[in-house]
């Protein structure tokens, strides 16, 4: 079965400080990762996937298999990062993505 | 390109009464799936259409349903409602071959 773990409910940091959100999985094949971001009075978008390794807007996530993990990061906290960020599985074939249960990061001033 | 929509933002209703949610997806989107997010819980997978056909479902009992007509629109039904069902419902539309799904912006239901 598929399982994504967010092991954060709210993580506070100062603007400038580096910012680590926690994700982990639980599925037997290769996964397509995600992390999605919902800031206040906004849908949820998709900011960004594994397969494309891209910086956006400072953050990035690696995948490491062996300790099934994909972490996001970002070097310098801006008070616009604040939101809520959602870490999300893809199986192979068409099965649907799962979320963990997220985490809402909270940037002071 | 225009997003996806949902209908209506929020709605109001009472135990034991049903409702029935619109969601509209990405023109060229053939794949509407539909989540519900609650604080507690975050987001939960109850169903994805593909082409007018169910293709997955969530652990979401019968009193939600849902279907997917020719031009890729999608309801979902609940029946029956419980103030458990109180949350925001989300539609998402993916396009064929890429698992990166669009989020409408919500249907919020209250049950009271």
């Amino acid at each position: 079965a598929q399982r994504v773990t967010q092991p954060e409910k709210l993580l506070s940091v100062f603007k400038g400080a580096p910012v680590e959100l926690k994700c982990n999985y639980s599925y037997s094949g290769s996964p397509e990762l995600f992390w999605y971001v919902q800031y206040s009075r906004q849908r949820l978008q998709l900011l960004l996937r594994h397969i494309s390794r891209e910086s956006i807007k400072g953050f990035t996530a690696d995948l490491n298999k062996g300790e099934t993990s994909f972490h996001l990061k970002k070097p310098f906290a801006q008070e616009e990062d604040s939101a809520m960020y959602y870490c999300a599985l893809s199986g192979s074939g068409n099965t649907p993505l799962v979320f963990g249960k997220g985490t809402r990061l909270s940037v002071i001033a | 390109k225009a997003g996806v929509t949902q209908t209506p933002r929020y709605l109001i209703k009472t135990r034991g009464q049903q409702v029935t949610l619109s969601c509209s997806p990405i023109s060229g989107h053939r794949s509407v799936s539909w989540y519900q997010q609650t604080p507690g819980q975050g987001l939960q997978f109850l169903f994805e259409y593909f082409s007018e056909t169910q293709r997955n479902k969530g652990n979401f009992p019968g009193r939600f349903s849902g279907r997917q007509f020719s031009n890729s629109r999608s309801e979902m039904n609940v029946s029956t409602l419980e103030l458990g069902d109180s949350a925001l419902y989300l539609c998402a539309s993916g396009a064929q071959y890429s698992n990166e799904q669009f989020f409408g912006p919500g249907t919020r239901l209250t049950v009271l």
